[in-house]
């Protein structure tokens, strides 16, 4: 069954600091990886998606890495806003079978003004 | 540029009654799911759809009930409420995937939720 752990469950730092979300997953058998975005009491934004072949995706200030074979993914954040202030979490497809996304349980994330 | 739609947006329950989650989705996708979202939680899959007239359960199907007669509608229903289905619950759509060798992108598109307290 895949787990999917993201760490930290918290984080609060000071606006203009670049950080890293962790995201790991136990079966490596994945079909792609997808990072979203979710606001309070909101639906959820898709931030970036990475395929199985790809090793990274780019969008604006977010940098998006897999590596497949040890079952990571990290989310760079450059520069850090108040508005990136949110809820970050993790999700991954797997390759066979039940094709849902397993989600892991998010990083809530705090800018600092 | 409706995407996935979910209604309604809130719904206060009492215990041992029925209701109808509603999702439907306006861009062609074949896989359609139910997830359900506790506070502090990730998503736990409820149901799924392959396309009209296939569903399949997920991890925590047991209370709910799902149809799929058209692409574009896959409502949830809840029978006999009770507290512990007090949680908020997105629909979420995506394509099908490709062939053996494909590489197609299935990103996956979410509603706004639904937000479901039972009393």
């Amino acid at each position: 069954k895949q787990e999917v752990t993201q760490i930290p469950a918290a984080l609060s730092v000071p606006e203009g600091e670049n950080l890293v979300l962790n995201c790991s997953f136990t079966d490596s058998a994945i079909y792609n990886l997808q990072w979203f975005r979710q606001d309070p009491g909101k639906g959820l934004t898709s931030l970036l998606l990475i395929q199985s072949s790809q090793r990274e995706q780019t969008s604006g200030r977010l940098n998006a890495s897999l590596d497949k074979s040890s079952g990571r993914s990290t989310l760079y954040i450059a520069a850090s806003q108040p508005g990136d202030s949110a809820t970050y979490l993790c999700a991954v497809r797997r390759d066979t079978g039940r094709r849902a996304l397993t989600f892991g349980s998010g990083t809530r994330l705090q800018v600092q003004p | 540029n409706a995407g996935v739609t979910q209604t309604p947006k809130f719904r206060i329950l009492k215990i041992g009654q029925s209701m109808t989650l509603q999702c439907t989705q306006d861009m062609n996708h074949n896989y359609m799911y139910w997830y359900r979202q506790d506070p502090g939680m990730g998503l736990k899959l409820i149901y799924y759809s392959v396309g009209a007239g296939i569903t399949d359960k997920g991890e925590v199907p047991n209370g709910y009930n799902v149809s799929r007669s058209t692409t574009e509608d896959f409502p949830l229903r809840l029978e006999l409420a009770a507290p512990s289905q007090t949680s908020v619950y997105f629909c979420a759509s995506s394509t099908s995937f490709g062939g053996q060798g494909a590489d197609v992108s299935t990103e996956a598109f979410f509603g706004q939720g639904t937000r479901l307290t039972v009393v």
